[in-house]
């Protein structure tokens, strides 16, 4: 099973910074990864696929990027609706998720 | 636009089975894989389950093997989660979620049914 460590846990950052989140994979995962959001009472949206490809609708200020087994999604300025917790997933082999970074202020 | 909408969530004791339903629309259900993702009270994402398009491949997490069954009908773009043997730490907010294509992300999630297990 591969296994996904997120970091740091809690970030704690102000509305107009950047967040850097990190995901590391147990092994490699070549870039068959994706982010999501979950804001508090709502669904997991899909934010990046294929480590680095934004989906649909999402802002530009959302960027992914890493390959292997280290990869990294950055907010480059958050906005209110940032604060959120995140998520990373592959799916090279079966289904695994990461314990989750929340960003808080 | 494409719409999940779960359905079936209860409350349980421990040993009992409840099925999960999941009503797509706004795409070719039978084109996709679907899945299901569930999130325990406070707790991250954990996936449960998926199936291919036909129904003919069905996966399953460890914690539930055995005692969950996946399907679904494409006559009536249905995804179900038959659970069985439930126990406490079942409980959760359970999500349908749709792949993007053959082993890809998923790029459309329902707002979830809760089950909740206890005595």
């Amino acid at each position: 099973e591969i296994v996904l460590t997120q970091s740091p846990a809690t970030l704690s950052v102000s509305a107009g910074e950047r967040a850097t989140l990190s995901c590391r994979a147990s092994q490699s995962v070549t870039t068959n990864l994706a982010w999501y959001q979950q804001r508090p009472g709502q669904a997991p949206r899909l934010l990046i696929y294929d480590a680095s490809n934004r989906a649909t609708d999402i802002p530009a200020r959302f960027s992914g990027s890493g390959s292997g087994t280290d990869f990294t999604l950055t907010i480059s300025s958050l906005e209110p609706e940032d604060f959120a917790v995140y998520y990373c997933q592959q799916r090279l082999n079966s289904w695994t998720f990461g314990q989750g970074t929340k960003v808080e202020i | 636009e494409v719409q999940l909408l779960e359905s079936g969530g209860d409350l349980a004791q421990p040993g009992e089975s409840l099925r999960l339903s999941c009503a797509a629309s706004g795409f070719t259900f039978s084109d996709y894989g679907m899945a299901w993702v569930r999130q325990a009270p406070g707790k991250g994402l954990e996936w449960v389950s998926a199936i291919n398009n036909g129904g003919f491949n069905t996966y399953y997490a460890a914690s539930v093997r055995g005692r969950f069954a996946i399907s679904r009908d494409n006559s009536k773009n249905t995804l179900y989660l038959q659970m069985s043997s439930l126990r406490a730490d079942d409980t959760a907010v359970y999500y349908c979620a749709k792949e993007a294509g053959h082993a890809r992300p998923f790029d459309h999630w329902g707002q979830g049914t809760l089950v909740t297990v206890s005595p």
